[in-house]
Protein backbone atom coordinates (compact mmCIF):
# COMPACT_ATOMS: atom_id res chain seq x y z
CA UNK A 1 0.00 0.00 0.00
CA UNK A 2 1.34 3.30 -0.92
CA UNK A 3 1.88 5.74 1.86
CA UNK A 4 2.66 9.43 1.27
CA UNK A 5 3.92 11.53 4.62
CA UNK A 6 4.03 15.00 4.64
CA UNK A 7 6.36 16.97 7.14
CA UNK A 8 5.53 19.25 8.83
CA UNK A 9 1.45 19.15 9.15
CA UNK A 10 1.38 22.69 10.54
CA UNK A 11 4.23 25.29 9.92
CA UNK A 12 4.28 29.18 10.71
CA UNK A 13 6.93 31.21 9.69
CA UNK A 14 7.43 35.04 9.64
CA UNK A 15 7.42 36.87 6.56
CA UNK A 16 10.71 36.90 4.88
CA UNK A 17 12.00 33.58 6.09
CA UNK A 18 13.02 30.23 4.33
CA UNK A 19 11.49 27.04 4.79
CA UNK A 20 11.13 23.69 2.88
CA UNK A 21 8.08 21.07 3.12
CA UNK A 22 9.18 17.49 3.22
CA UNK A 23 6.88 14.52 1.03
CA UNK A 24 7.87 11.13 1.50
CA UNK A 25 6.61 8.04 -0.19
CA UNK A 26 6.52 4.44 0.11
CA UNK A 27 6.74 2.78 -3.56
CA UNK A 28 8.92 3.86 -6.28
CA UNK A 29 7.39 6.52 -8.34
CA UNK A 30 8.66 9.17 -10.78
CA UNK A 31 5.25 11.08 -10.94
CA UNK A 32 5.22 13.70 -8.32
CA UNK A 33 2.25 16.74 -8.12
CA UNK A 34 2.39 19.76 -5.90
CA UNK A 35 -1.19 21.19 -5.22
CA UNK A 36 -1.79 24.17 -2.83
CA UNK A 37 -5.49 24.94 -1.58
CA UNK A 38 -7.46 27.73 0.36
CA UNK A 39 -9.37 27.45 3.23
CA UNK A 40 -12.91 26.20 1.89
CA UNK A 41 -11.77 26.28 -1.61
CA UNK A 42 -10.61 24.30 -4.42
CA UNK A 43 -7.46 22.53 -5.46
CA UNK A 44 -4.54 24.68 -7.70
CA UNK A 45 -1.80 22.55 -9.33
CA UNK A 46 1.58 24.01 -8.78
CA UNK A 47 4.37 22.04 -9.98
CA UNK A 48 4.55 18.81 -11.73
CA UNK A 49 8.07 16.70 -11.26
CA UNK A 50 7.87 13.86 -14.03
CA UNK A 51 11.35 12.40 -13.64
CA UNK A 52 14.17 12.12 -10.70
CA UNK A 53 16.48 15.16 -10.18
CA UNK A 54 13.40 17.47 -11.63
CA UNK A 55 13.19 21.02 -10.18
CA UNK A 56 10.57 23.58 -11.01
CA UNK A 57 10.54 27.45 -9.91
CA UNK A 58 7.54 29.79 -9.73
CA UNK A 59 7.88 32.65 -7.67
CA UNK A 60 9.04 32.10 -4.52
CA UNK A 61 8.32 28.77 -3.91
CA UNK A 62 10.66 25.53 -5.39
CA UNK A 63 10.03 21.92 -5.99
CA UNK A 64 12.48 18.97 -6.26
CA UNK A 65 12.08 15.36 -6.90
CA UNK A 66 14.24 12.56 -6.14
CA UNK A 67 13.24 9.31 -6.85
CA UNK A 68 16.06 7.77 -5.44
CA UNK A 69 15.10 9.17 -1.49
CA UNK A 70 11.38 8.82 -2.46
CA UNK A 71 11.41 12.53 -1.49
CA UNK A 72 9.82 15.47 -2.80
CA UNK A 73 10.95 19.15 -1.29
CA UNK A 74 8.64 21.92 -1.27
CA UNK A 75 11.23 25.20 -0.43
CA UNK A 76 9.79 28.39 0.13
CA UNK A 77 12.02 31.75 -0.25
CA UNK A 78 11.28 34.67 1.51
CA UNK A 79 7.86 34.02 2.41
CA UNK A 80 5.08 36.32 1.92
CA UNK A 81 1.01 36.57 3.79
CA UNK A 82 -0.17 35.39 0.43
CA UNK A 83 1.24 32.28 0.42
CA UNK A 84 -0.31 31.05 3.62
CA UNK A 85 -2.44 28.04 2.38
CA UNK A 86 -2.34 24.36 2.61
CA UNK A 87 0.02 22.79 0.38
CA UNK A 88 -0.12 18.75 -0.73
CA UNK A 89 1.67 16.54 -2.47
CA UNK A 90 0.16 14.05 -4.42
CA UNK A 91 1.97 10.89 -5.80
CA UNK A 92 1.12 8.67 -9.17
CA UNK A 93 2.17 5.22 -8.88
CA UNK A 94 -0.43 3.97 -11.47
CA UNK A 95 0.77 5.67 -15.19
CA UNK A 96 -0.66 8.57 -14.65
CA UNK A 97 -4.47 6.95 -13.78
CA UNK A 98 -4.73 7.86 -9.72
CA UNK A 99 -2.82 9.52 -7.28
CA UNK A 100 -2.74 9.45 -3.57
CA UNK A 101 -2.35 12.69 -1.66
CA UNK A 102 -0.22 13.10 1.33
CA UNK A 103 -2.01 14.60 4.75
CA UNK A 104 -1.13 18.37 3.69
CA UNK A 105 1.06 20.65 5.24
CA UNK A 106 -1.46 23.87 6.64
CA UNK A 107 1.64 27.03 6.10
CA UNK A 108 0.69 30.10 7.99
CA UNK A 109 2.86 33.05 6.82
CA UNK A 110 2.96 36.01 9.92
CA UNK A 111 3.75 39.60 9.42
CA UNK B 1 -14.13 29.30 -20.49
CA UNK B 2 -12.80 25.37 -19.81
CA UNK B 3 -13.55 24.03 -16.55
CA UNK B 4 -15.26 21.82 -13.73
CA UNK B 5 -18.84 22.73 -12.73
CA UNK B 6 -19.83 21.10 -9.23
CA UNK B 7 -23.19 21.63 -8.15
CA UNK B 8 -24.96 22.27 -5.54
CA UNK B 9 -22.18 23.75 -3.39
CA UNK B 10 -24.21 23.04 -0.40
CA UNK B 11 -26.19 20.14 0.30
CA UNK B 12 -27.93 18.63 3.35
CA UNK B 13 -28.99 14.61 3.41
CA UNK B 14 -31.55 13.55 5.75
CA UNK B 15 -31.52 9.78 7.37
CA UNK B 16 -31.78 7.29 4.75
CA UNK B 17 -31.39 9.45 1.90
CA UNK B 18 -29.95 9.19 -1.27
CA UNK B 19 -28.33 12.38 -2.81
CA UNK B 20 -26.40 13.19 -5.77
CA UNK B 21 -23.70 15.27 -6.72
CA UNK B 22 -23.10 16.90 -10.28
CA UNK B 23 -19.94 17.48 -12.11
CA UNK B 24 -19.90 18.07 -15.29
CA UNK B 25 -16.47 19.26 -17.25
CA UNK B 26 -15.96 20.59 -21.02
CA UNK B 27 -12.10 20.09 -21.08
CA UNK B 28 -12.52 17.37 -23.12
CA UNK B 29 -10.88 15.08 -20.62
CA UNK B 30 -10.87 11.26 -20.98
CA UNK B 31 -10.70 11.00 -16.90
CA UNK B 32 -12.65 12.01 -13.98
CA UNK B 33 -12.21 11.67 -10.19
CA UNK B 34 -14.20 11.68 -6.83
CA UNK B 35 -12.61 12.61 -3.72
CA UNK B 36 -13.68 13.35 -0.19
CA UNK B 37 -11.70 15.72 2.02
CA UNK B 38 -12.58 15.55 5.77
CA UNK B 39 -11.52 18.69 7.77
CA UNK B 40 -7.61 18.60 8.58
CA UNK B 41 -7.38 16.09 5.91
CA UNK B 42 -5.78 15.01 2.44
CA UNK B 43 -7.91 13.92 -0.25
CA UNK B 44 -9.27 10.13 -0.51
CA UNK B 45 -10.07 8.84 -3.76
CA UNK B 46 -13.78 7.52 -4.06
CA UNK B 47 -14.42 6.54 -7.42
CA UNK B 48 -12.36 7.27 -11.16
CA UNK B 49 -13.32 6.84 -14.50
CA UNK B 50 -10.65 6.72 -17.39
CA UNK B 51 -13.12 6.45 -20.18
CA UNK B 52 -16.94 6.54 -21.24
CA UNK B 53 -19.01 3.47 -19.78
CA UNK B 54 -16.05 2.66 -17.62
CA UNK B 55 -15.61 3.29 -13.47
CA UNK B 56 -13.55 1.47 -10.69
CA UNK B 57 -13.51 1.80 -7.06
CA UNK B 58 -11.12 4.06 -5.20
CA UNK B 59 -9.73 3.57 -1.28
CA UNK B 60 -12.95 4.44 0.16
CA UNK B 61 -15.83 3.38 -2.46
CA UNK B 62 -18.12 1.89 0.10
CA UNK B 63 -21.50 3.80 0.30
CA UNK B 64 -21.23 5.36 -2.99
CA UNK B 65 -22.15 5.04 -6.55
CA UNK B 66 -21.58 6.69 -9.67
CA UNK B 67 -21.93 6.62 -13.84
CA UNK B 68 -20.42 7.80 -16.76
CA UNK B 69 -22.53 7.46 -19.40
CA UNK B 70 -21.37 10.74 -21.19
CA UNK B 71 -17.87 11.97 -20.95
CA UNK B 72 -18.52 15.54 -19.60
CA UNK B 73 -20.47 14.07 -16.84
CA UNK B 74 -19.81 11.86 -13.50
CA UNK B 75 -22.21 12.27 -10.82
CA UNK B 76 -21.55 10.83 -7.66
CA UNK B 77 -24.73 9.55 -5.53
CA UNK B 78 -23.98 9.44 -1.82
CA UNK B 79 -26.28 5.88 -0.25
CA UNK B 80 -27.94 5.64 2.68
CA UNK B 81 -25.19 3.08 3.28
CA UNK B 82 -22.59 5.52 3.84
CA UNK B 83 -22.85 6.35 7.49
CA UNK B 84 -20.98 9.56 7.56
CA UNK B 85 -21.40 11.54 4.60
CA UNK B 86 -20.89 14.97 6.38
CA UNK B 87 -17.30 16.71 4.50
CA UNK B 88 -16.27 18.50 1.25
CA UNK B 89 -16.75 16.49 -2.19
CA UNK B 90 -13.81 17.48 -4.96
CA UNK B 91 -14.37 16.35 -8.55
CA UNK B 92 -11.27 16.48 -10.89
CA UNK B 93 -10.39 15.77 -14.20
CA UNK B 94 -7.34 14.74 -16.66
CA UNK B 95 -6.08 14.67 -20.03
CA UNK B 96 -4.69 11.14 -20.90
CA UNK B 97 -1.17 12.78 -21.21
CA UNK B 98 0.77 11.17 -18.15
CA UNK B 99 2.61 15.06 -17.91
CA UNK B 100 -0.82 16.93 -16.89
CA UNK B 101 -1.69 17.73 -13.41
CA UNK B 102 -5.26 16.52 -12.60
CA UNK B 103 -7.50 19.83 -12.36
CA UNK B 104 -10.23 20.28 -9.75
CA UNK B 105 -13.70 21.70 -9.44
CA UNK B 106 -14.66 23.92 -6.60
CA UNK B 107 -16.05 20.90 -4.24
CA UNK B 108 -19.67 20.38 -2.57
CA UNK B 109 -20.05 20.82 0.98
CA UNK B 110 -22.18 17.66 2.32
CA UNK B 111 -23.76 17.48 5.98
CA UNK B 112 -26.18 15.66 7.66
CA UNK B 113 -29.44 17.09 8.65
Amino acid sequence: ELKVEQNPLFLSMQEEKNYTIYCNYSTTSDRLYWYRQDPGKSLESLFVLLSNGAVKQEGRLMASLDTKARLSTLHITAAVHDLSATYFCAVDIWSGSRLTFGEGTQLTVNP
Amino acid sequence: DGGITQSPKYLFRKEGQNVTLSCEQNLNHDAMYWYRQDPGQGLRLIYYSQIVNDFQKGDIAEGYSVSREKKESFPLTVTSAQKNPTAFYLCASKTGASNQPQHFGDGTRLSIL
